[in-house]
């Protein structure tokens, strides 16, 4: 069945940029999706990219997607102590709604 | 526009119980999913429901259950509690299924079992 990888932590300063990586199994992927959660609270939806695409960038964020590979990537510019949470990746394909999610990368902005 | 909303967000049960949940999406939303949240499995598809049917049903046994309601509002059931039915279950809702269709998730209900 369909998978979806990611680092589980991920450690920086804070003003530099965060890179999270996931890989995802299924070739049929038509979207990918990066979510935010919070200590205690649900899920965020930051950004989305159409697989057709190979770049997406939404201010501070910028999503790379290598179809080849089935790699993506989420890069948060100027990464701030606000921006301390669990990422998720997810992807959504072959004509299904639900999304299948990665384990979570736990980024933590050390001052 | 209100977001996703769920009560209760906290709740006690001791196994052998049962649980219901409720998810209010999105006004304009007719597409709720439901999702478990635990630290080892991570965050699970349980099931999606669509103009009052089931579309899709995750790996879940027969104690899980979904209802939709003609206001697209829905509620899971969890019938004779387990200790490891412990987890955030999440709702997230959409215009409509299928691909492209962006799901909004609410804050969750955390369930202990005791």
């Amino acid at each position: 069945g369909e998978d979806v990888e990611q680092s589980l932590f991920l450690s920086v300063r804070e003003g530099d940029s965060s890179v999270i990586n996931c890989t995802y199994t299924d070739s049929s992927s038509t979207y990918l999706y990066w979510y935010k959660q919070e200590p205690g609270a649900g899920l965020q939806l930051l950004t989305y990219i159409f697989s057709n695409m190979d770049m997406k960038q939404d201010q501070r964020l910028t999503v790379l997607l290598n179809k080849k590979d089935k790699h993506l990537s989420l890069r948060i510019a100027d990464t701030q102590t606000g921006d301390s949470a669990i990422y998720f990746c997810a992807e959504s394909g072959s004509g299904n709604t639900p999304l299948v999610f990665g384990k979570g990368t736990r980024l933590s902005v050390i001052a | 526009k209100a977001g996703v909303t769920q009560t209760p967000r906290y709740l006690i049960k001791t196994r052998g119980q049962q649980v219901t949940l409720s998810c209010s999406p999105i006004s304009g939303h007719r597409s709720v999913s439901w999702y478990q949240q635990t630290p080892g499995q991570g965050l699970q598809f349980l099931f999606e429901y669509f103009s009052e049917t089931q579309r899709n049903k995750g790996n879940f046994p027969g104690r899980f259950s979904g209802r939709q309601f003609s206001n697209s509002r829905s509620e899971m059931n969890v019938s004779t509690l387990e200790l490891g039915d412990s987890a955030l279950y999440l709702c997230a809702s959409s215009r409509a299924p299928g691909m492209g269709e962006t799901q909004y998730f609410g804050p969750g209900t955390r369930l202990l079992v005791l």
